[in-house]
């Protein structure tokens, strides 16, 4: 079946760390995304990709970082310069250029800064 | 425009209808679509309505869409604790390649 993974579930975070947090879909989707989410602000994008080695920066792009080597994957790396990384993690995929499928979402990481 | 606005919650009663309602800014939206949120996982797709249409139907979930007034609804009948989530609305335009969400409603639903 495809879908769309995102590890580990839950993830905690020293001060002062980098994490990575993984994204891998099967779908073959050419555009990926990252959302934050945060208790009653709904979804913000951090970054997307539309295509392989290409990638534009979202809403709240700031202290994360993001690399498109392989369609399949789009990992989000959450740098020590991110002030408030404590969120839920949300990756998506879809194919690009007008689709009834909208986004498929994987089932998100929990990020806890301790 | 880009804003997307929900209201934030909605109370009801087991086997009340439920309505969650969404407005967004920009008429060149093309589809508008429903998400479910459960707690502690990602979003599933409901349903999506063109942005030709002024209806759509789909077992329990009806879809008004009022293009003038940039006014979407999604009608849950028979509202069930299972329904319990957040509900967000969410628009895509022309290209697709990215979509426009609202803060999500969270329904409770009571027994």
């Amino acid at each position: 079946d495809g879908g769309i993974t995102q590890s580990p579930k839950y993830l905690f975070r020293k001060e002062g760390q980098n994490v990575t947090l993984s994204c891998e879909q099967n779908l073959n989707h050419d555009a990926m995304y990252w959302y934050r989410q945060d208790p009653g602000q709904g979804l913000r994008l951090i970054y997307y990709s539309q295509i392989v080695n290409d990638f534009q920066k979202g809403d709240i792009a700031e202290g994360y970082s993001v690399s498109r080597e392989k369609k399949e994957s789009f990992p989000l790396t959450v740098t020590s310069a991110q002030k408030n990384p404590t969120a839920f993690y949300l990756c998506a995929s879809s194919r690009t250029g007008g689709n009834l499928d909208g986004y498929t979402f994987g089932s998100g990481t929990r990020l806890t800064v301790v | 425009g880009e804003d997307v606005e929900q209201s934030l919650f909605l109370s009801v009663r087991e086997g009340d209808s439920s309505v969650i309602n969404c407005t967004y800014t920009d008429s060149s939206s093309t589809y508008l679509y429903w998400y479910k949120q459960e707690p502690g996982a990602g979003l599933q797709l409901l349903t999506y309505i063109f942005s030709n249409m002024d209806m759509k139907q789909d077992q329990r979930l009806t879809v008004l869409l009022n293009k003038k007034d940039k006014h979407l609804s999604l009608r849950i009948a028979d509202t069930q604790t299972g329904d319990s989530a957040i509900y967000f609305c969410a628009e895509g335009r022309a290209n697709f390649n990215k979509f426009y969400f609202g803060s999500g409603t969270k329904l409770n639903v009571k027994p």
